[in-house]
């Protein structure tokens, strides 16, 4: 039983368009969530994060959106440049000392140059 | 070196053997964990551990051993490999505040069974 879903195991797009990389999840107690990013022969590196307070979070050219409702979230990407080519992974927890983060199966983002 | 290395990158074995992965982390973070990452899969976590001598299993534990004796060490013992467990596996670390969940990653060890 996944409880985090990533749908669509891969993504093309236009260096300079948008990327948007989709994440669902079922478990109510999640609320904290996370982006990692995943090069090949290399570990995850943490990209972004949001708290369920909140229903927008920006870094840079990175922003994630946060419908609780929906229990969905999203990672744009504007500009998409060829270096954000990668494995993308959606994580979440809930919060406490003892949390433990649960990954979606990633998506794989390419930027055509 | 600063950070969180693995030890080895690649490693193959054959059905049977027992081989150990090696995790260290310089940061001196109370949690430490370890995942598996396979296609189809995601990253899964097999065990974890909150601090020296308290570890705990995750959602695949089953054919694996942890210990963790010092706050900077936690390695992965298969007791007796098996094809299944060919995989990419990823130690990471976090620090001990709740509500903070971020978890650094190191850079993989490839584990192949014949």
């Amino acid at each position: 039983d996944q409880q985090v879903k990533q749908n669509s195991p891969s993504l093309s797009v236009q260096e300079g368009r948008i990327s948007i990389l989709n994440c669902d999840y079922t478990n109510s107690m999640f609320d904290y969530f996370l982006w990692y990013k995943k090069y090949p022969a290399e570990g995850p590196t943490f990209l972004i994060s949001i708290s369920s307070i909140k229903d927008k979070n920006e870094d840079g050219r990175f922003t994630v959106f946060l419908n609780k409702s929906a229990k969905h979230l999203s990672l744009h990407i504007v500009p998409s440049q060829p270096g954000d080519s990668a494995v993308y992974f959606c994580a979440a927890s809930d919060t406490g000392a003892n949390s433990k983060l649960t990954f979606g199966k990633g998506i794989t983002l390419s930027v055509r140059p | 070196d600063a950070g969180i290395t693995q030890s080895p990158r690649y490693k193959i074995t054959e059905t049977g053997r027992q081989v150990t992965l090696m995790c260290h982390q310089t940061w001196s973070h109370s949690y430490m964990f370890w995942y598996r990452q396979d296609l189809g899969h995601g990253l899964r976590l097999i065990y974890y551990s909150a601090a020296a001598d308290i570890t705990d299993k995750g959602e695949v534990p089953d054919g694996y051993v942890v210990s963790r004796s010092k706050t900077e060490n936690f390695p992965l013992t298969l007791e007796s490999a098996t094809r299944s467990q060919t995989s990419v596996y990823f130690c990471a670390s976090k620090l001990t505040k709740g509500d903070y969940n971020e978890q650094f990653f190191g850079p993989g060890t490839r584990l192949t069974v014949l």
